[in-house]
């Protein structure tokens, strides 16, 4: 079992839906970061949470560390919101922790 | 300026070649990466720096030579890779303490012949 597990692996939605990517984690961890990839592009980094709740324009992250889990919820999502959304964790050194991503798609 | 600038954008070399990937950040960061990251994949983390100094080492082969020559550069010196090495790389970089954001450059592709 991968210590970070994403879900889904692949949305395909329509323009202005609300959109909602998980990330569990099996590991202790002391931050959580949210990035994105575009095609053939470098990556973003969205936010690095340690509790609560996040918000960045449309977007918006939340993490329970009791439950090991973590949300990122985009709202009236656009075609130009189609990337890869990685969740990963940071431990106690420079590593991180990858999941494999979710590949969305948003469809005018 | 919140950019890190990788070049070149492309590369394409032999196994015989000799080439050097370079990365800059004007941010003031102590801490630059080097990730490599295959098509469909998450990035794996080759090396750290922090400080100038190597601090991560991920039992990356030797034809892959990392350099700091300064805090705002990061150097990745290729000398006879192998088609398997063919990748993305990308350069990050952070404030300079651990379990920071992380700033990427966009990264090169890489093929080798």
């Amino acid at each position: 079992k991968n210590e970070v597990e994403q879900s889904p692996q692949n949305l395909t939605a329509q323009e202005g839906e609300f959109i909602t990517i998980n990330c569990s984690y099996s590991v202790g961890i002391s931050a959580l970061h949210w990035l994105q990839q575009h095609p053939g592009g470098g990556i973003v980094s969205l936010f690095m949470l340690s509790s609560g709740k996040k918000k960045h324009g449309r977007l918006i992250a939340t993490i329970n560390i009791q439950e090991k889990h973590s949300s990122l919820h985009i709202t009236a999502s656009h075609p130009r919101d189609s990337a890869v959304y990685i969740c990963a964790v940071s431990r106690s050194n420079y590593q991180l922790i990858w999941g494999a991503g979710t590949k969305l798609i948003i469809k005018p | 300026d919140t950019e890190v600038t990788q070049t070149p954008k492309h590369l394409v070399m032999g196994m015989t070649n000799k080439k050097s990937l370079k990365c800059e950040q004007h941010m003031g960061h102590r801490a630059m990466y080097w990730y490599k990251q295959k098509a469909k994949k998450p990035p794996e983390l080759m090396f750290v720096y922090s400080y100038e100094k190597l601090s991560i080492n991920e039992s990356v082969p030797s034809r892959f030579s990392p350099e700091c020559p300064n805090s705002s550069l990061l150097n990745l010196h290729l000398h006879a890779l192998q088609p398997e090495d063919s990748a993305l790389y990308l350069c990050a970089s952070s404030p300079g303490q651990t379990n920071e954001k992380l700033f990427f450059g966009s990264g090169t592709q890489l093929s080798v012949l």
